[in-house]
């Protein structure tokens, strides 16, 4: 069993849709971050947070500490959201990054 | 704030050539990342900087691969000799200091080996 979750593993959905992409973990964390990754390669840190919830614009991400489980959601889709979205939490013990296997999330107009 | 920069963007060579890949940190930030991401995989840490000091290359395929950071702020990947299995993403992040700092990630750099 891998030690970050993600799921859907692949996501279609229409413009404007609420969208709701799930990680969860099995590790003592000190951190958790959620990336995006355009087809192009790089990538971009969306959030790092260790309780509680953040916003940025469209995004919010939520964690729940004791169910090891956060969420990354967006509101209003856009066809430029289209992305992989990555989970990957910070371990406790050695802070390296275990990284989730993606959701790869398309937007259609 | 300036990003991470890295470049060459892409590259291309022949298996059992050499390629290096250039990367500028954050200004100021002390830890530096290299990761080989390959397609439809999560990124895998190559090597971790803390200023000019090794801090985990336990996942660095030594025998091919090599990374310094002399000053303590660029950094250089090499690999020599390229095989085909090295084709992937090569990214670069870096952050304020090591644990539990958000990373901060370049563009990344894809190579292909044919």
């Amino acid at each position: 069993k891998n030690e970050v979750e993600q799921s859907p593993q692949n996501l279609t959905a229409q413009e404007g849709e609420f969208i709701t992409i799930n990680c969860s973990y099995s590790v003592g964390i000190s951190a958790l971050h959620w990336l995006q990754q355009h087809p192009g390669g790089g990538i971009v840190s969306l959030f790092m947070l260790s309780s509680g919830k953040k916003k940025h614009g469209r995004l919010i991400a939520t964690i729940n500490i004791q169910e090891k489980h956060s969420s990354l959601h967006i509101t209003a889709s856009h066809p430029r959201d289209s992305a992989v979205y990555i989970c990957a939490v910070s371990e406790d013990s050695n802070y390296q990054l275990i990284w989730g296997a993606g959701t790869k999330l398309i937007i259609k107009p | 704030e300036a990003g991470v920069a890295q470049s060459p963007r892409y590259k291309i060579i022949e298996k059992r050539q050499s390629v290096a890949f250039w990367c500028n940190p954050i200004s100021g930030h002390a830890t530096l990342y290299w990761y080989q991401q390959i397609l439809g995989q999560g990124p895998k840490l190559l090597i971790q900087f803390q200023n000019n000091g090794v801090v985990d290359d336990s996942q660095l395929p030594k025998d091919r691969f090599s990374a310094e950071r002399l000053k303590g702020v660029d950094s250089t990947l090499k690999i020599q000799p390229a095989k085909l299995e090295d084709s992937a993403v090569y990214l670069c992040a870096s952050s304020l200091a090591g644990a539990g700092y958000e990373q901060y990630f370049g563009p990344g750099t894809r190579l292909t080996v044919t």
